[in-house]
């Protein structure tokens, strides 16, 4: 079965520094991989997506991600975070039966 | 234009009362879902309808009956609420082809507290 491990329950950067979360997947074929950002009281938003092709992903709000099939992994990054990336991020696979991990909470400090 | 919209945003209610929620996207899109997030940001699948019909129905109790109407609309029915099942509910939808394929469009959620 499909699952999806974010190793970093609540991360605090600075801004204007860089930012890696993690994110660790057990799929049993070629996996679709999402990250998501939620916002306080809202909904979930798509940042970037991997289904095939280049393994380095560009998303919105300057975020991308990496998918490395020997590590089963699929991190996102960002050079430089800005206050409003403060959010809860989730790392998702699948695609009828898109199952979530965790979460990740990320702090910027001012 | 919302997208995939969701009502009520809140929802508060007793013990043993009988609830329901209801979703609708504009999207055109054939597969909607529910999802339940629980007080630790957790997300968990609860239900999937592709087109009105049934495709995923996760180990949920027997109270919680979704409905589809139509492939527009996703509606979720709570019997007898107890206390855990206050979570923040969101409705999804998604396309199985195109250029969005996966990708899942949320509502912005009904939080449901139980008291």
């Amino acid at each position: 079965a499909q699952s999806v491990t974010q190793p970093d329950i609540h991360i605090t950067v600075s801004e204007g520094a860089s930012l890696e979360l993690r994110c660790n997947y057990s799929y049993g074929a070629t996996p679709y991989l999402f990250w998501y950002v939620q916002s306080p009281g809202q909904g979930l938003q798509l940042l970037l997506k991997y289904f095939s092709g280049d393994t380095l992903v560009q998303g919105i709000k300057g975020f991308e991600a990496e998918f490395k099939r020997s590590q089963s992994s699929f991190n996102l990054r960002k050079p430089s975070v800005h206050w409003s990336d403060a959010a809860e991020y989730f790392c998702a696979v699948g695609a009828d039966d898109m199952r979530f991990g965790a979460g990740t909470r990320l702090t910027v400090k001012p | 234009d919302t997208a995939v919209s969701q009502t009520p945003k809140y929802l508060v209610t007793q013990m043993g009362n009988d609830k329901s929620i209801k979703c609708e996207q504009n999207l055109g899109h054939d597969t909607m879902y529910w999802y339940k997030q629980d007080s630790k940001k957790f997300l968990k699948i609860m239900f999937s309808y592709n087109n009105k019909e049934l495709i995923i129905n996760e180990t949920v109790p027997n109270r919680f009956s979704p409905k589809s109407p139509d492939k527009a609309h996703l509606n979720l029915h709570i019997n007898s609420l107890e206390l855990g099942d206050s979570a923040v509910y969101f409705c999804a939808s998604s396309q199985p082809t195109g250029p969005n394929t996966g990708e899942l469009f949320f509502g912005e959620g009904s939080r449901l507290t139980v008291l």
